[in-house]
């Protein structure tokens, strides 16, 4: 079942901070977090495994809570570069393929 | 490096036609996913290739089909194109033997069906 995010859409002035949801109804292996700009392909930012570990690429934050099946995306102090539609990837098994969700498109103006 | 190429990059069909879609994994990944993904959707599972042989596949007819080739590369394919087929088509590399279970994306096809 594909997770929900919320907002859908955020816009942002640069420095400003901004918070991505994501949720799911199953119980979940992992979370993954993509970001996608415009007529490219989605590029990995991070892992958020059952457990607590983490890994990632950039300076981005983001939580997982396993009782809730809940991750946040925290984007502080925001850039330009930021600006994107960011998807959450849910798994429920090692062994199972990403669901994403339907993205939250984010707009960071100077 | 070269990482995850597709090919071709824009293709327009017309309804009740046949697509080939192609994707080389980034250089040491032997896995390969094919995702879709409508305008302003996120991407949808369509299936998985390893070791040449469909893995895991998502909730999409038998009109799609691929096929991996022993060099790791990897083909999609439509028959009977519908108008809803209109999509980007991604395609996704990934070792499947640990790391962080990242996906490397290909910039996609984007089909258009009339």
């Amino acid at each position: 079942q594909q997770p929900v995010q919320s907002p859908q859409a955020v816009i942002l002035r640069e420095g400003e901070d901004a918070v991505i949801n994501c949720s799911s109804s199953k119980a979940l292996y992992s979370v993954h977090w993509y970001r996608q700009k415009h007529g490219e392909a989605p590029v990995f930012l991070m892992i958020l495994l059952k457990g607590g570990e983490q890994k990632g690429h950039e300076k981005i934050s983001a939580s997982f809570n396993e009782k809730k099946q809940q991750s946040s995306l925290y984007l502080t102090a925001s850039q330009l570069s930021y600006s994107g539609t960011y998807f959450c990837g849910t798994l429920v098994s090692g062994y199972s393929t990403l669901t994403f969700g339907k993205g939250t498109m984010l707009l960071v103006s100077p | 490096d070269a990482g995850v190429t597709q090919s071709p990059t824009h293709l327009i069909k017309t309804r009740g036609q046949q697509v080939t879609l192609r994707c080389s994994p980034k250089s040491g990944h032997d896995t390969v996913s094919w995702y879709q993904q409508a305008l302003g959707q996120g991407p949808q599972f369509i299936f998985q290739y390893y070791e040449e042989e469909e893995r895991q596949r998502g909730n999409f007819p038998d009109r799609f089909s691929g096929h991996q080739f022993p060099n790791y590369s990897s083909e999609l394919n439509v028959n009977a194109l519908l108008l809803g087929d209109s999509a980007l088509y991604l395609c996704a590399s990934s070792s499947p033997t640990g790391g962080t279970g990242e996906l490397f994306f290909g910039e996609g096809s984007r089909l258009t069906v009339l």
